[in-house]
């Protein structure tokens, strides 16, 4: 079974505050993949990041960092000086486990979604 | 990463009724994916669109209320049948190339409302 935690439903900031969505995942595969998608309010999710199991090297892009721990079975994503832009819901997934037809089951947590104030 | 359009990107429909809803690439892909998020929810996968063969199922979802076509490797159509407001939810599309490693990228969605 697998299977993605994403424990904060909500989440409001200050513009320039830094902020991190937490995702913690359940599998008993050794190969898999985590990734962060964002939804903004147009609905269109957007692809940030991909990250395989036997790297466990933390990664930055821009403001946006992610820090992959497997002793906790977690994949965190920071935004740093957030901006308005950033008001978005953020997903995790998790790839592992062939489902058939080709295709491997990806599993997406049910979202944090993040408040940017101005 | 492919262009992905969508067509629709919203429509209200009577209960009773079906939509057809069309995905694009602006490339071939392997591998085509059907996903419902209904409102406040996460995503949950529909089916998988292989070109030349019937769509795979996930638990939960038939080919009766949801036949899905894959006529090449850059189109898939997903058909909503027989509507209830029960079916009010975001259709997205995604393409990717198969396997584990697989990057899904996800078309800019359908929003249905169904009265």
């Amino acid at each position: 079974a697998q299977k993605v935690t994403q424990a904060q439903t909500e989440i409001s900031v200050v513009e320039k505050e830094d902020v991190t969505l937490d995702c913690v995942y359940e599998t008993r595969d050794t190969t898999y993949y985590l990734f962060w998608y964002k939804q903004p309010p147009s609905g269109e999710l957007v692809f940030l990041i991909r990250r395989n199991s036997f790297d466990e090297q933390n990664e930055i892009s821009g403001r946006y960092s992610w820090n992959f721990q497997k002793s906790t079975s977690s994949f965190n994503f920071t935004i740093t000086a957030s901006q308005v832009v950033d008001s978005a819901v953020y997903f995790c997934a998790l790839s592992e486990g062939y489902s058939g037809a080709g295709s491997y089951q990806l599993t997406f947590g049910k979202g944090t979604k993040l408040s940017v104030i101005p | 990463s492919a262009v992905i359009s969508q067509k629709p990107s919203r429509d209200i429909c009577q209960r009773g009724t079906s939509l057809t809803i069309q995905c694009q690439v602006d490339s071939q892909v392997t591998m085509m994916f059907w996903y419902r998020q209904q409102p406040g929810q996460s995503l949950t996968l529909i089916a998988t669109a292989n070109q030349g063969s019937e769509a795979t199922y996930e638990s939960g979802f038939v080919i009766d209320k949801f036949p899905i076509s894959r006529p090449n490797l850059t189109f898939s159509t997903l058909t909503v049948s027989n509507m209830s407001p029960e079916d009010s939810s975001i259709y997205l599309c995604s393409v990717g190339q198969g396997g584990v490693a697989d990057t899904q990228y996800f078309g800019p969605g359908t929003r249905l409302t169904v009265l």
